[in-house]
């Protein structure tokens, strides 16, 4: 199956930086990744859809200049997580979705990040 | 408002026997459903996709079923190995290409 890369797998940063979180597509073209938020014992939300070459879709209740996204080609879109603080710690996950195949994703391994 | 349930958090089973996982939502027209396999730290792995006009789809000894008018879906695991724990995920597609995952359910297999 197809493979979907990310980077950083865990980082620890304090109260108020930013952080990015890198999603990547490394055998096919994307237009579409998703990016997902997991607590602990909790399923996966969606928080907003991005799309190559436009503004990122945003699921209810998510702030959009709290976590920016950037999808700048058809294999790469980021997350950044603006000024951080420690309810913000969570798993962060991606997906794409091959188009060439049946419609399910292919997710990334997730980026576990710490606030302090 | 949409919602996706899954029949329960945890469910231990004895290896060997058949696990029988339920997805019911509400509010929700897919024309098809997914399920992923999600272990500890790890991001969810595709497992099957049936569509509306299907009854059942098999996989090795992977089963689920598909009740558009109840709204439901099962999704059952023959023959259960320890290898099998792990928490399953049924998925739907919402109306924009965007995937809303069920609350999951945690599978033990008891060796």
């Amino acid at each position: 199956g197809a493979v979907v890369s990310q980077h950083p797998s865990r980082v620890i940063c304090k109260s108020g930086t930013s952080v990015k979180i890198e999603c990547r597509s490394l055998d096919f073209q994307a237009t579409t990744m998703f990016w997902y938020r997991q607590f602990p014992k909790q399923s996966l939300m969606l928080m907003a859809t991005s799309n190559e070459g436009s503004k990122a879709t945003y699921e209810q209740g998510v702030e959009k200049d709290k976590f920016l996204i950037n999808h700048a080609s058809l294999t790469l879109s980021t997350l950044t997580v603006t000024s951080a603080h420690p309810e913000d710690s969570s798993f962060y996950i991606c997906s794409a979705r091959d188009l060439r195949g049946i419609n399910e994703q292919f997710f990334g391994p997730g980026t576990r990040l710490t606030v302090l | 408002s949409q919602k996706i349930e899954q029949n329960s958090e945890a469910l231990n089973i004895q290896e060997g026997k058949t696990a029988t996982l339920t997805c019911n939502y509400t509010n929700y027209s897919p024309a098809y459903l997914q399920w992923y396999r999600q272990d500890p730290g790890r991001g969810p792995v595709f497992l099957l996709l049936i569509r509306e006009n299907e009854k059942e789809k098999r996989k090795e000894r992977l089963k689920v079923t598909f009740d558009t008018t109840l709204k439901q879906s099962l999704f059952h695991i023959t023959a259960s190995q320890p290898a099998d724990s792990a928490t399953y995920l049924c998925a739907l597609e919402g109306t924009g290409n965007q995937f809303y995952f069920g609350t999951g359910t945690s599978l033990t297999v008891i060796p």
